[in-house]
């Protein structure tokens, strides 16, 4: 069945960076974008950008310009979300999302918790 | 780009309907048919509900429906059960070639 299985929860000080990953399977890995989205505790969704894994291209929310890299690995099926210059506010689950090819997101990953405490 | 509105909470009592709204601007969900609807249980990932206003995923009960009219889309879950008691997500598509979901909306079955 078609699944995104993500990497585990991740403790970081201020500063640090954070790179999770979101492997594939069930499905053509190039032939679908992926989308990562982030929910602080307590909050609500956020679109925080997306790659195509053919290609490699990226595009982010303008509030992460800067901190956040996307990266693909088409030989393992897996893409990758780094985040620098982490902030307490940068606490939050991180999901990995397939994009439908309708202009949503069809498939979640079952989360990443990410820890930004000193 | 602003989050799209929605309500804090709604509630229900099982077998009513409700309806949840999602107010954007014609940048976003008043400007492409791209609106999609989320249930999120606690602890668990978001899962769609709606696509493309009114499309429902295959395996979606037909007790959820969407519509649209001009900057505000609006999800109607008819037949409350229990397990409809979830948060409640929109998201659109953008002018910006990007996504913007909603703040989010309880749903409490009474």
């Amino acid at each position: 069945q078609v699944q995104l299985v993500q990497s585990g929860a991740e403790v970081k000080k201020p500063g640090a960076s954070v790179k999770v990953s979101c492997k594939a399977s069930g499905y053509t890995f190039t032939n679908s974008h992926m989308h990562w989205v982030r929910q602080a505790p307590g909050q609500g969704l956020e679109w925080m950008g997306i790659i195509t894994p053919s290609e490699g291209r990226t595009r982010h929310a303008q509030k992460l310009q800067g901190r956040v890299t996307m990266t693909r690995d088409t030989s393992t099926s897996t893409v990758y979300m780094e985040l620098s210059s982490l902030r307490s506010e940068d606490t939050a689950v991180y999901y990995c999302a397939r994009d439908s090819g309708k202009w949503t997101f069809d498939i979640w990953g079952q989360g990443t918790m990410v820890t930004v405490s000193s | 780009q602003s989050a799209l509105t929605q309500p804090a909470a709604v509630s229900g009592s099982p077998g009513q309907s409700i309806t949840i709204s999602c107010t954007g601007t014609s940048s976003d969900v008043g400007g492409y048919n791209h609106v999609s609807w989320f249930q999120q249980h606690p602890g668990k990932a978001p899962k769609l509900m709606i696509y493309d206003v009114s499309n429902r995923p295959s395996g979606v009960s037909n007790r959820f429906s969407g519509s649209k009219s001009g900057n505000t889309a609006s999800l109607t879950i008819s037949g409350l059960q229990a397990e409809d008691e979830a948060d409640y997500y929109c998201s659109s598509y953008t002018s910006s070639s990007t996504w913007v979901f909603g703040g989010g909306t309880k749903l409490t079955v009474l």
